[in-house]
């Protein structure tokens, strides 16, 4: 299956700062997603990266505050903007592989965000 | 709007016994998948087991296994012969063909007790 990287593993940052994430896939895929897991929760959907275009955001997600990069088929960087407590979470990236079956998604090993 | 629920935020098994795992979604598709991910304390998600909706037979993948029923809409994953390192939250989650973005549910607290 593929390898997917993710930098920085953890990080602590002061509030009002950037903080950018990137994964990294040892093989082009063409769909990248961004998820975000707040602290004893669940996952949810940031965005879908395609290479060559824009970004699509869910619900509640807006590219002022999550701009995503996507600059080829192997790499993508997740930046969360202007930081708050709020945005303590894990982010995670992951990848639509066809060898795992239509619809399947692999994930990265996650980066454990505090907002201090 | 596709829903997954997981009713049982904590289990706890004994080593070596089958520890049942329940799921039901809301789609209102006729073809899509189901998929169990583990994450362990190290927070990787790892995939456990997918299933086609129009696949009437039941996935299996070593000691795991799923009960896919479409009529009910539920889908729950059998553990058997549970082992020290199964311990991990598990969560359910739902694509519809096409789509692409997995729904997840809120997941299962799976204790195994040596």
């Amino acid at each position: 299956s593929a390898v997917i990287s993710q930098k920085p593993s953890r990080d602590i940052c002061q509030r009002g700062t950037s903080l950018t994430i990137q994964c990294q896939v040892d093989s082009q895929v063409t769909m990248m997603f961004w998820y975000r897991q707040q602290p004893g929760q669940s996952l949810t959907l940031i965005a879908t990266a395609n290479q060559g275009s824009e970004a699509t955001y869910e619900s509640g997600f807006v590219i002022d505050k999550f701009p995503i990069s996507r600059p080829n088929l192997t790499f993508s960087t997740l930046t969360v903007s202007n930081m708050s407590p709020e945005d303590s979470s894990i982010y995670l990236c992951s990848v639509e592989a066809s060898y795992g079956g239509q619809g399947t998604q692999y994930f990265g090993p996650g980066t454990r965000l505090l907002v201090l | 709007a596709q829903t997954v629920t997981q009713s049982q935020p904590e289990m706890s098994v004994q080593e070596a016994e089958t520890v049942t795992l329940s799921c039901t979604y809301d789609t209102s598709e006729s073809n899509y998948y189901l998929f169990w991910y583990k994450q362990p304390p190290s927070r990787q998600m790892i995939l456990v087991i997918r299933q086609e909706a129009y696949k009437q037979q039941n996935a299996t993948e070593n000691r795991f296994s799923v009960n896919f029923q479409k009529a009910a809409k539920s889908f729950s994953l059998k553990i058997s012969d549970s082992q020290l390192g199964d311990t991990a939250m598990y969560f359910c989650a739902h694509t519809n063909f096409g789509n692409e973005k997995l729904t997840f549910g809120t997941g299962t607290r799976l204790t195994i007790i040596p």
